[in-house]
């Protein structure tokens, strides 16, 4: 157990809709990471949050947003989803933002896209 | 896009057996780390080697770095049932940020 948590584990909808993942860092941790695990793509990281400020961005759709709260908590909004948005998201977290740090991966969240 | 390749894409074993698996890449990067995957779970890191280091241990494990050639190679010994997993190396940017470029993975799959 990395201490990162995710709900849900698992979502099913239907194409056009939007949904909300959300994500627990470990306790400390101010750097929350987003990431999309999918068959073609393989493993893509989304975004970066650090202490509630985005602090990079990767190959995140405009159709994707996220945020980070106060408490560090953070949620990925997916919206006007698609068939090839289903995929496994998952949020990662660390105590600081540097290129040492160690990312504790959550479970993840199993998106299905009917 | 990925930025690490992974070879092989899959690797059967027996137990006991040693497992190698290679990863290259193609910008310059500040370090290079492992990650394991159990099927459809997330990810745990594994070893994390700097580019000033040529080689590190950990237990079992055993990273090399090549920089000039942009390799890495990771050595499982003495494998167990319980290290089947894919396996995941991924580049930290010279930038010195801390996010992550994830190669495709290797699937090891250590029979008893």
């Amino acid at each position: 157990d990395s201490g990162v948590t995710q709900t849900p584990k698992h979502l099913i909808t239907a194409t056009g809709q939007r949904v909300t993942l959300r994500c627990s860092p470990r306790s400390g941790d101010l750097s929350v990471y987003w990431y999309q695990q999918s068959l073609d793509q393989g493993l893509q990281f989304l975004i970066q949050y650090y202490n509630g400020e985005e602090r990079a961005k990767g190959n995140i759709l405009e159709r994707f947003s996220a945020q980070q709260f106060p408490d560090l908590h953070s949620e990925l909004n997916l919206s006007s989803l698609e068939l090839g948005d289903s995929a496994l998201y998952f949020c990662a977290s660390s105590v600081g933002s540097g290129s040492l740090v160690t990312q504790y991966f959550g479970p993840g969240t199993r998106l299905t896209v009917l | 896009s990925q930025q690490g390749e992974e070879d092989p894409q899959a690797l059967s074993i027996q137990e006991g057996e040693n497992a190698t698996m290679n990863c290259s890449y193609k910008t310059s990067i500040n370090n290079l780390q492992w990650y394991r995957q159990n099927s459809g779970r997330g990810l745990v890191h594994l070893i994390l080697i700097r580019s000033n280091e040529r080689e590190k241990h950990s237990g079992r494990l055993r990273v090399t770095l090549d920089t000039s050639k942009k390799s890495s190679s990771l050595l499982i010994t003495a494998s167990r049932a319980a290290d089947t997993a894919s396996y995941f190396c991924a580049t930290a940017p010279t930038s010195g940020y801390s996010t992550l470029t994830f190669g495709k993975g290797t699937m090891l799959l250590v029979s008893p």
